[in-house]
């Protein structure tokens, strides 16, 4: 299974909302990230866990707020969100993050805010 | 710094034709290269990595070269075919002071179009 799979795959939502992302990894890897894309643009990394703690966070709004509740998921937090942080919300998992091997991407969820 | 420039932005060829990438990185402490597909909706794919201990790989229709002098790599698509059609985007390794972990930063993309 080299699958990382994100749920919804689409996601409206207000500001006022409050809504999770969700990801999930069984290949056994030890490092989860998240990454934000634009359109036409490159995936942008936000946040990087390592053996479940966070380890980067790349100065990130704190209206996003990352969870890892064990070792095959990792969760983004939303709260607050502005109409600029619609974009395409990206998980990734890799062996290790100390170590340079694949990244393997989930499909993304489309994330728009109103 | 935290940079990877990618050229060009498009490029157009003809079905059967070679297709050539650029990137190059500002860090010199990178030392892995890895491109990534990604076709319209879906995403991001490895489909070709380097480390800074070669300086060429190849697979199939595909080859990476790493210049580490100069700070340069190259994607190169031989025989390309319409399904070649995407999104490229390097990406170069980074670690970020005063940590052990290793990041990726992406070059701006190049889109990719192969016509039959």
């Amino acid at each position: 299974d080299t699958e990382v799979t994100q749920t919804p795959k689409h996601l409206v939502m207000g500001m006022t909302n409050k809504k999770s992302l969700k990801c999930e990894q069984h290949m056994g890897h030890r490092a989860m990230y998240w990454y934000k894309q634009k359109a036409k643009k490159p995936p942008e990394l936000m946040f990087v866990y390592s053996y479940e703690k966070l380890s980067i966070n790349e100065s990130v709004p704190s209206r996003f707020s990352p969870e890892c509740p064990n070792s095959s998921l990792l969760n983004l937090h939303l709260h607050a969100l502005q109409p600029e942080d619609s974009a395409l919300y990206l998980c990734a998992s890799s062996q290790a993050a100390r170590l340079n091997t694949e990244a393997f991407f989930g499909q993304g969820t489309r994330l728009t805010v109103v | 710094g935290e940079n990877v420039e990618q050229h060009p932005s498009t490029l157009s060829v003809q079905e059967g034709d070679s297709a050539v990438i650029k990137c190059t990185y500002s860090d010199s402490a990178s030392n892995y290269f890895p491109w990534y597909k990604q076709e319209l909706g879906k995403r991001p794919q490895l489909i070709i990595d380097i480390r800074s201990n070669v300086g060429e790989k190849k697979d199939q229709r595909i080859a990476v070269t790493l210049n580490k002098t100069a700070k340069h790599f190259s994607l190169h698509i031989t025989e390309t075919q319409p399904e070649d059609s995407a999104v490229y985007f390097c990406a170069a390794s980074l670690r970020p002071m005063n940590t052990g972990f290793q990041k990726l930063v992406f070059g701006t993309g190049t889109r990719l179009l192969v016509s039959p």
